[in-house]
């Protein structure tokens, strides 16, 4: 079963407008979550990361959101730019009593357009 | 993808035959992982080690095995190749905090 999940596979947005990526979550043991951005032939780079104890976190153009009662959340970048247009992957964490293992969502292609 | 190397970069393999895919970190961190992406999937865990000397099956271990040479070297081993493990594999080793991953550039592996 899916623990993570991306139900959208690929979003388009304008330059300058606002991206929102979503990410819904199932197992109620996570305790951490993490944004990763991907370019091709390349290995996932860190984005931004939120702890359940907390509702938003805010880094520069990125901001996540945490809503744990719906196990959703969310990644926005404002203003979008071109150069984000990448795959991004949600992932959740147990924390060290899991081993600090990672269980991703399969990604949604972001396509930032002139 | 800093202090995260991995090799070869990409390789192709006959059914049957095998391979040693090499991770190294040099973050001195204790725990790396093993990850296999594949299209629609996500990264799925193939299999992890938390310290030198222990290692543990993730979400899909079937077809590997791995070796903790030391602190810094984490392999992953195909006994027997199959077409169901083309793919593109990962390593990873953690970040600034224990939470986050840093993840290497990958091998890209083709079975036929």
């Amino acid at each position: 079963d899916q623990q993570v999940k991306q139900n959208s596979p690929s979003l388009s947005v304008q330059e300058g407008r606002i991206s929102i990526l979503n990410c819904d979550y199932t197992n109620s043991m996570f305790d951490y979550f993490l944004w990763y951005k991907k370019y091709p032939a390349e290995g996932p780079t860190f984005l931004i990361s939120i702890s359940s104890i907390k509702d938003k976190n805010e880094d520069g153009r990125f901001t996540v959101f945490l809503n744990k009662s719906a196990k959703h959340l969310s990644l926005h970048i404002v203003p979008s730019q071109p150069g984000d247009s990448a795959v991004y992957f949600c992932a959740a964490s147990e924390g060290t009593g899991g081993g600090n293992k990672l269980t991703f969502g399969t990604g949604t292609q972001l396509k930032v357009e002139l | 993808n800093a202090g995260v190397t991995q090799t070869p970069k990409f390789q192709v393999l006959k059914t049957g035959q095998s391979m040693t895919l090499q991770c190294a970190q040099d973050m001195n961190h204790n725990s790396m992982y093993w990850y296999r992406q594949d299209p629609g999937m996500g990264l799925r865990l193939i299999y992890y080690s938390a310290s030198e000397g222990t290692t543990d099956k993730g979400e899909v271990p079937n077809g590997y095995n791995v070796s903790r040479l030391n602190k810094r070297e984490f392999s992953l081993r195909l006994e027997s190749a199959a077409p169901s493990q083309t793919s593109v594999y990962f390593c990873a080793s953690p970040g600034q905090s224990s939470y986050e991953q840093y993840f290497g550039p990958g091998t890209r592996l083709t079975v036929t």
